[in-house]
């Protein structure tokens, strides 16, 4: 089974607000995670990566938190946008020599005017 | 140039048919990757090359066949598919292959069998 999963399938965000994804993962040997952002009828797009050495990565509007105590991965978007509709996935990577990611099930981001 | 790009967009075949899915990136990448995605679900790794190399078959029936001319295309070869196998097929490539490696998909091709 997948080793990467997500508290919720949906959320539903006010525009302007921040929005929180949640994502927790169970190989504690996992040292490379990364989001992705799909839009219907598109190709997941990346969003942020986070390598297991870190805590915490910023880009432009989004941070990553990683708690590898309790095997928790976040993606925060700061003044949630229309655009940022999506279907957001986490992915991990436990495999030093490949390139071999798996995703978990997906959040829904739905954003409310 | 950082596009991964996919054709066709959509492809609608009978169940003996023969058809190919192509990818191609111009980004330097030396690992190519194929993936399919059902509805609702997260994208699933079919096959990973690595400097041309099959380097993962992530047990993919043979009616799925992969190819890799050269570094910058992938192909994959269908024949004989089931309706089940309709779904969206994502290429993706990235720099190396290695585990630190981010990827960058495509489009996709949606697939329909009928």
């Amino acid at each position: 089974g997948e080793s990467v999963g997500l508290h919720l399938p949906t959320l539903s965000v006010q525009e302007g607000d921040n929005s929180i994804i949640n994502c927790a993962y169970s190989n504690s040997a996992s040292d490379y995670f990364i989001w992705y952002k799909q839009e219907s009828g598109k190709g997941p797009q990346f969003i942020i990566d986070i390598r297991s050495n870190m805590d915490k990565r910023q880009g432009q509007r989004v941070t990553v938190l990683l708690n590898k105590t309790v095997k928790h991965l976040s993606l925060q978007i700061a003044a949630t946008q229309p655009g940022d509709s999506a279907v957001y996935f986490c992915a991990e990577n436990m495999w030093s020599s490949a390139s071999k990611i798996i995703f978990g099930s997906g959040t829904r981001l739905s954003i409310r005017p | 140039d950082t596009e991964v790009t996919q054709t066709p967009k959509h492809l609608v075949m009978g169940m003996t048919n023969k058809k190919s899915l192509k990818c191609e990136q111009h980004m330097g990448h030396r690992a190519m990757y194929w993936y399919k995605q059902k509805a609702k679900k997260p994208p699933e790794l079919m096959f990973v090359y690595s400097y041309e190399k099959l380097s993962i078959n992530e047990s993919v029936p043979s009616r799925f066949s992969p190819e890799c001319p050269n570094s910058s295309l992938l192909n994959l070869h269908l024949h004989a598919l089931q309706p089940e196998d309709s779904a969206l097929y994502l290429c993706a490539s990235s720099l190396t292959g290695d585990g630190s490696d981010t990827q960058y998909f495509g489009p996709g091709t949606r697939l329909t069998v009928l």
